[in-house]
């Protein structure tokens, strides 16, 4: 059936190194993404999305890169701080869809 | 704007026994949605309102559960009865419109024991 997943379930970055985060999704109607970032104890929190129509994405320390080719979606973090740890997902819907499908989340720590 | 206010926050009651989750999406908005969130399963949608009219209650898991939005600043989810495979963390979120990115709440954590 079609997901939305991740391919690693962990990542272990150094302190002021750049983090990069993939997303891989089936679903080829897919036309807005979503990356949330959800602390414990927290909701997820929303960070950055990008639309079909765009291949990147900037915002504060954080980059979305889309590849519609091969169904492929990144988050970036640049200069990783240790408030960056946290489970990062991605989510997806298609057009005029309201069913956010979200990934099974990556885990990122942050060494000091 | 203080964002999607869920209660309670966290939740321990007995197999058997009827729990309320409450959600106050924030102002403006006219989306809401419900989501569990388990360890084996994630997130997962269980309703969406719009204007505060269920549109898809396909997620919601059995007829245990219910949820309403009598008014467009509150909504509620039912499970009567609970059961202890029912312990998750529940999240409320709402939008803007309903393809945009979603505002979660900080969740109700059910144990049912």
């Amino acid at each position: 059936g079609e997901s939305v997943g991740l391919h690693l379930p962990t990542l272990s970055v150094q302190e002021g190194d750049n983090s990069i985060i993939n997303c891989a999704y089936s679903n080829s109607a897919s036309d807005y993404f979503i990356w949330y970032k959800q602390e414990s104890g927290k909701g997820p929190q929303f960070i950055i999305d990008i639309r079909s129509n765009m291949d990147k994405r900037q915002g504060q320390r954080v980059t979305v890169l889309l590849n519609k080719t091969v169904k492929h979606l990144s988050l970036q973090i640049a200069a990783t701080q240790p408030g960056d740890s946290a489970v990062y997902f991605c989510a997806e819907n298609g057009v005029n869809d309201y069913k956010l499908s979200f990934g099974a989340g990556t885990t990122v720590t942050v060494r000091a | 704007d203080a964002g999607v206010i869920q209660s309670p926050r966290h939740e321990v009651t007995e197999m058997g026994q009827e729990v309320t989750l409450r959600c106050k999406p924030i102002s403006g908005h006219n989306s809401l949605f419900w989501y569990r969130q388990t360890m084996m399963r994630g997130l997962e949608l269980l309703i969406y309102f719009n204007n505060n009219v269920p549109i898809d209650d396909s997620g919601m898991p059995e007829d245990r559960f219910s949820a309403k939005m009598p008014n467009a600043s509150f909504s509620t989810l039912k499970i009567q009865p609970s059961e202890p495979r029912d312990s998750a963390v529940y999240f409320c979120a709402s939008s803007f419109l309903g393809d945009t990115e979603a505002f979660f709440g900080q969740g109700t954590r059910l144990t049912v024991v």
